[in-house]
Formats: C-alpha cells, sequence, structure tokens
C-alpha cells in the first residue's frame, strides 16, 4: 500500500498569510503514459463532508478560489494557500489514486493565528 | 446540482449486516465511478471501495475485503454498500463521492452527506 504523510499536523496562520501543508506519498504516484500525478485534495470543515480542492496534483477544481495552489510531481506534493481567509479554517487532506487501495494522508489542521 | 444522499445507517450489533443506499441525481450517473469512503468518530478519512461505471470493476480496502459489497442500479442512479459481518471497527460515517471519471482511479469531486454506522452492543 501507499503510505501517505502530511507535515505539519496543525499550523496557525494569520488572516491574509500563507499556509503551506507537504504530503509525501512512499512512492510515486506519477502515472509515465499520462504524465499525471494520481493525487488530490481536499477541504473538510466541522461538520461537514470533504470538498475537492486540487486534482491531478496542480489542477484546481472549479469554484475554488484562486488562493488555493498545488504543486509537485512523483513524490512530494504542496498545497498552498497564498492569504489565509477565515472560512479556510478546516482539515486538509491529500489522497493518492493512483493504486489500490486509495489512501489518504492523516490530515493537516489550518486554524487562525 | 449534482446531489448525493445516502441513507441506511443506523445500530447493528457486532456480526449484523447492514445496506447502505446512495440515491445520484444531477448527472449521468451511468457514466461515472462511484465510493465509499468512511471517517470514524474523530478521524481521518478511510477510502472504502470503488466501482466502475459499468460495474464491470470493483476494490476494496483489506480491512473490509470479503465482508462488505459495493454495486449499482444505473436504471435507479443508486449506488450500495453491503456490509456483512460488522465490527465494531467499522462504526464510522460512511461517504458517497462520484468519481470525476468513468473509471476507477479518478478524485471524488463530489460527496454525500454521510450515513453514520454505529457498530455496538
Amino acid at each position: 500500500d501507499i503510505v501517505m504523510t502530511q507535515s505539519p499536523d496543525s499550523l496557525a496562520v494569520s488572516l491574509g498569510e500563507r499556509a503551506t501543508i507537504n504530503c509525501k506519498s512512499s512512492q510515486s504516484v506519477l502515472y509515465n503514459s499520462n504524465n499525471k500525478n494520481y493525487l488530490a485534495w481536499y477541504q473538510q470543515k466541522p461538520g461537514q463532508p470533504p470538498k475537492l480542492l486540487i486534482y491531478w496534483a496542480s489542477t484546481r477544481e472549479s469554484g475554488v478560489p484562486d488562493r488555493f495552489s498545488g504543486s509537485g510531481s512523483g513524490t512530494d506534493f504542496t498545497l498552498t494557500i497564498s492569504s489565509l481567509q477565515a472560512e479556510d479554517v478546516a482539515v486538509y487532506y491529500c489522497q493518492q489514486h493512483y493504486s489500490i487501495p486509495f489512501t489518504f494522508g492523516p490530515g493537516t489542521k489550518v486554524d487562525i493565528k | 446540482e449534482v446531489q448525493l444522499l445516502e441513507s441506511g445507517g443506523g445500530l447493528v450489533q457486532p456480526g449484523g449486516s447492514l445496506r447502505l443506499s446512495c440515491a445520484a441525481s444531477g448527472f449521468t450517473f451511468s457514466t461515472f465511478a462511484m465510493s465509499w469512503v468512511r471517517q470514524a468518530p474523530g478521524k481521518g478519512l478511510e477510502w472504502v471501495s470503488v466501482i466502475s461505471d459499468s460495474a464491470g470493476s470493483t476494490f476494496y480496502a483489506d480491512s473490509v475485503k470479503g465482508r462488505f459489497t459495493i454495486s449499482r442500479d444505473n436504471s435507479k442512479n443508486t449506488l450500495y454498500l453491503q456490509m456483512n459481518s460488522l465490527r465494531v471497527e467499522d462504526t464510522a460515517v460512511y461517504y458517497c463521492a462520484k468519481s470525476n471519471g468513468g473509471n476507477c482511479y479518478g478524485s471524488q469531486d463530489y460527496w454525500g452527506q454521510g450515513t453514520l454506522v454505529t457498530v455496538s452492543s
């Protein structure tokens, strides 16, 4: 199984400041035949289901604010919130859908400092 | 508007069975793979199972393999999860999620609100 790790476990950022979350997979999730990274980022607010933010590691889902961006390839990925807003308080998960079983990272909790 | 509405959760004793349903609307159900993902109370997300658009392919997490069965009825726009031999550790909110493609290897772009399954004596 591919193991997903995230860092940090939690972070507190001032409003308007940048938040950066890292995700690492135990093996590459880059599919060479189509050059796509099978890596997604989700946001989950308390009492709500997860919401897809980023897919193929760097493609923003429709309707997601452009302050959210994803980067990375192979085994190392980053989710960046360029200017944190109050509504961004949530837990963020990365997920690989490259191989069965699909696996999620443990989550990173983002709060306001 | 895409809508996914789970039902069928509840309290069941260890060793018992439940069948979850997920009624889908707002998209062409038969052309997208569908998944179940669960979340134990206060814990992270755990992928459970996925089924391709035509139901030709199904996959399971090791933790549920042999006990859970995913299926779909494309004529009724409904996804199912038959859960047998339930264990205390299966207690979780179960989410139905739509994949962003027809094969199983896609991200999940829409999620239902979830249904709570509690396994306890």
